[in-house]
């Protein structure tokens, strides 16, 4: 039970920006939302987390509605390089990844 | 800086027999965690150590599955009597600290049992 629901993929042109979309809308008060992406053949890499707050790192910005229920992650001027899978993860201390979506980049 | 390293990257076995897998977390980080990946599927949580303690072993699928880490560094994920179905990536993370911290994943160890 990945306990988060997303498009199993998604398409972007390089150098616009890529909105992953994720609900969670069982999360509990104390659980972070997480995303982390694999591009192929590697290990999962942290991308950015929050609790309530919109949240921006030089990777991404989050999007938490205010019933925390969704969240979007927004890659601003997506690159051939963010071609991957990118899940989004609920949860503390362990992470329970679902399928996540696959990013397609195309020049 | 070095980052988590999992050794071997490639283990090929047969049926049957015992394969350790190991995992060097980053310097000074105290919480570890062990994922496998099959194809096509997302991690799936194995087990995490804070320390030299396993702090939650929910995820072991079964009892031939082992993990110790005995000074709180490098940790070993033990497998008895092989079966096809555990072949997968097996994947390590290291945090700083349990919880709200990110976890850098090493880069894998590709378990094939014939």
């Amino acid at each position: 039970d990945a306990k988060t629901t997303q498009p199993p993929s998604m398409d972007c042109a390089e150098g616009r920006a890529a909105n992953l979309p994720c609900n969670h809308s069982t999360i509990s008060g104390n659980e972070y939302v997480y995303w982390y992406r694999q591009i192929h053949s590697q290990g999962p890499q942290y991308i950015i987390h929050g609790l309530k707050n919109n949240e921006t790192n030089e990777m991404a910005s989050l999007i938490i509605t205010e019933d925390r229920k969704s969240s979007t992650l927004i890659l601003p001027h997506a690159t051939l390089r963010d071609t991957a899978v990118y899940y989004c993860i609920r949860g503390y201390s362990t992470l329970t990844f679902g399928k996540g979506t696959m990013l397609l980049v195309s020049p | 800086g070095a980052g988590v390293s999992q050794t071997p990257s490639n283990k090929v076995t047969e049926k049957g027999k015992y394969v350790e897998l190991r995992c060097d977390p980053i310097s000074g980080h105290t919480a570890l965690y062990w994922y496998r990946q099959s194809l096509g599927q997302g991690p799936e949580f194995l087990i995490y150590f804070q320390g030299t303690g396993a702090a939650d072993d929910s995820g072991l699928p079964n009892d031939r599955f082992f993990a110790v880490r005995p000074e709180g560094s490098v940790s070993t994920l033990k497998i008895q009597r092989t079966e096809r179905g555990d072949s997968a990536v097996y994947l390590c993370a290291s945090s700083l600290t349990p919880g709200e911290t990110e976890q850098f994943f090493g880069p894998g160890t590709r378990l094939t049992v014939l």
